[in-house]
């Protein structure tokens, strides 16, 4: 089975509104942590934000705030004002604390924000 | 400022040769990780190591070696190159061994295998 899970291969949005990405996660491992990485074009990976398993609120870093949860195994990053410089692919990765601190990353959204 | 850095950073190379690939970091980071980024497929673990002399194997490592003789530095070797392993090479390192912390990735390295 896939550990991390993106069904959505491409997205659109408009300047300035607000996008969601879903991700879910398959995980036995009570201790883990989600984590959401940007890729532009440039092609370098640009590191978002962090969500621990036993975290009760919901991470926010400037406008990238992760909803996450733990019962559906869900960890989706919301991009609030979306603007042009977000275009990019995104992916969402998990690092079990027991399995040898290995990254597993799903296979990346493509976000296109539109002027 | 402390950086993980990549070289080449293009590299085209023939069927059956030896290739090696550069990874350094400056953070003193333990765990060291190497990718292979292939459309539709994400990024895949290819060997990673937790410390010098450590080497361990991920989910595509066939074709694939790395030897870890210091902290800095984690090179990969392609034995005999293959036009499957075409791709675009990402090093990673990241601190201790917890769950809570990110990987930093290098630039970069893409491949191409004639």
């Amino acid at each position: 089975a896939q550990k991390i899970t993106q069904t959505q291969p491409g997205m659109f949005v408009q300047e300035k509104e607000a996008v969601t990405l879903d991700c879910t996660y398959d995980t036995s491992d009570p201790s883990y942590g989600l984590f959401w990485y940007k890729q532009p074009s440039s092609g370098e990976m640009i590191f978002l934000i962090y969500q621990g398993s036993y975290d009760q609120q919901n991470a926010t870093e400037g406008r990238y705030s992760l909803n996450f949860q733990k019962a559906r195994k869900s960890a989706n990053l919301v991009i609030s004002a979306s603007q042009l410089g977000d275009s990019a692919m995104y992916f969402c990765a998990m690092r079990e604390l027991g399995t040898g601190n290995q990254f597993y990353f799903g296979t990346g959204t493509s976000l296109t924000v539109i002027p | 400022d402390a950086e993980i850095t990549q070289s080449p950073r293009h590299k085209i190379t023939e069927t059956g040769r030896q290739v090696t690939l550069a990874c350094h970091q400056t953070w003193n980071h333990n765990n060291m990780f190497w990718y292979r980024q292939d459309l539709g497929h994400g990024l895949r673990l290819i060997h990673y190591s937790y410390g010098v002399q450590d080497t361990n194997k991920g989910e595509v490592s066939d074709g694939y070696s790395v030897s870890r003789s210091n902290t800095e530095d984690l090179p990969l070797t392609l034995e005999s190159a293959a036009s499957s392993q075409t791709s675009v090479y990402f090093c990673a390192s990241s601190r201790s061994a917890s769950s809570y912390n990110e990987q930093f990735f290098g630039p970069g390295t893409r491949l191409t295998v004639l």
